[in-house]
């Protein structure tokens, strides 16, 4: 079993609409977690970070469920410039900082 | 601020020859890593330095794979020989500490073909 899995996609969707990306994590011990924003052909950025509680920035909403080991990015009202490949990203408690990341889910919004 | 730089930006060799990627993190950064991308794939760490010390390094293939950070700033990953396997995206990133919560920053990666 992979430690991070991940829809691939790609998701195909019109300008405006909300799309949901689901992630879910084999070690429970992993402590903190992060979604990743990959454009074609360029290098993974920080989009947000994922709380136990939820966080919101904008149209992005993640979700964190522990006892499910499940991570979720919810992008409401979707924009041509949000097409790009969303990284679940996971680190292990007491692992420095190391990142496990999962293999990508495509997004693309279209007219 | 400048960001993390990497050269080259690309390279093609054929198998079982040498190549040497090169990477400069984020001025006063601690930790860096290299990581590799091979095509449809998400980023796997293959070694992290804190300054000049490894961290952890048990997914670098260590029979072909080496890397250095001597003076703690610049690092450079070494493949020898290279094998058809290794055609990917190799990715630095540095952060300020190395702390869980830390955001790592990459830089634009160096891709390699190997024919």
């Amino acid at each position: 079993r992979k430690e991070v899995e991940q829809d691939p996609g790609p998701f195909n969707v019109p300008e405006g609409a909300t799309v949901a990306f689901n992630c879910t994590y084999s070690n429970s011990a992993s402590q903190s977690f992060f979604w990743y924003r990959q454009d074609c052909r360029k290098e993974p950025k920080l989009l947000m970070s994922v709380y136990s509680s939820g966080n919101e920035d904008g149209r992005f909403t993640a979700q964190l469920n522990r006892a499910s080991q499940y991570i979720s990015l919810l992008i409401r009202d979707s924009k041509l410039s949000d097409s790009a490949t969303y990284l679940c990203v996971v680190n292990l408690r007491g692992g420095g900082n190391k990142l496990t990341f999962g293999t990508g889910t495509q997004l693309k919004v279209e007219l | 601020e400048a960001g993390v730089a990497q050269s080259p930006r690309y390279k093609i060799i054929e198998k079982r020859q040498s190549v040497a990627f090169w990477c400069n993190p984020i001025s006063g950064h601690a930790t860096l890593y290299w990581y590799q991308q091979i095509l449809g794939q998400g980023p796997k760490l293959l070694i992290q330095f804190q300054n000049n010390g490894v961290v952890d390094d048990s997914q670098l293939p260590k029979d072909r794979f080496s890397a250095e950070r001597l003076k703690g700033v610049d690092s450079t990953l070494k493949i020898q020989p290279a094998k058809l396997e290794d055609s990917a995206v190799y990715l630095c990133a540095s952060s300020p500490f190395g702390g869980n919560q830390e955001t790592q920053y990459f830089g634009p990666g160096t891709r390699l073909l190997v024919l």
